[in-house]
């Protein structure tokens, strides 16, 4: 059974930085991408990044580009979002999610975790 | 970038046929995607390349793709799939996954 587990939310203050983890099992890691997929409280969901299985190709939302940085340790079964220069408007839960066969839908979600950026 | 309009609400009494739109330029040649989320809870993937269903979603699911229209259509609607729905494709321009607003689907 596909499990996905974020963690590393918290409360930071606009400027600053945090890395999101998410912990996979039940599947074999190494072999599918995995992307990061944002909340915002009371709005829609925005694709964030995703990583190729081996992490040869990253691609992210222009909202996102230049500060935050997705990346894998397949030995860890384990994937990192790198958050710098955070933003009010980047608060949301932040889910990992499996990209699947064909890499063009999330199959499997984690449950999420809140990033709060406040002062 | 590419942009999936859907309506932001949706009301059916229970039994009934639920209809969920998804706009965008094309979409007819797109893949089309969607979710299911429930308050509190993480999506879940109901509908894949434009109407396949995931083990595990019941058959009242379903999906269509033509056009510059994609719909989901919910049959026998039940209080249970009262929720906020999204569409979803990826865009192979600019390779890039894009979601639509997401329509909230009452049960009256």
């Amino acid at each position: 059974q596909v499990q996905l587990v974020e963690s590393g939310g918290g409360v930071v203050q606009p400027g600053g930085s945090l890395r999101l983890s998410c912990a996979a099992s039940g599947f074999t890691f190494s072999s599918y991408g995995m992307h990061w997929v944002r909340q915002a409280p009371g709005k829609g969901l925005e694709w964030v990044a995703f990583i190729r299985y081996d992490g040869s190709n990253k691609y992210y939302a222009d909202s996102v580009k230049g500060r935050f940085t997705i990346s894998r340790d397949n030995s860890k079964n384990t994937l990192y979002l790198q958050m710098n220069s955070l933003r009010a408007e980047d608060t949301a839960v932040y889910y990992c999610a499996h990209g699947g066969v064909r890499e063009e839908y999330f199959d499997y979600w984690g449950q999420g975790t809140l990033v709060t950026v406040s002062s | 970038s590419y942009v999936l309009t859907q309506p932001p609400s949706v009301s059916v009494a229970p039994g009934q046929t639920a209809r969920i739109t998804c706009g965008g330029n094309n979409i007819g040649s797109k893949s089309v995607h969607w979710y299911q989320q429930k308050p509190g809870q993480a999506p879940v993937l109901v509908v894949y390349d434009d109407s396949d269903r995931p083990s595990g979603i019941p058959e009242r699911f379903s999906g269509s793709n033509s056009g510059n229209t994609a719909t989901l259509t919910i049959s026998r609607v039940e209080a249970g799939d009262e929720a906020d729905y999204y569409c979803q494709v990826w865009d192979s321009s600019s390779e890039l996954w894009v979601f639509g607003g997401g329509t909230k689907l009452t049960v009256l």
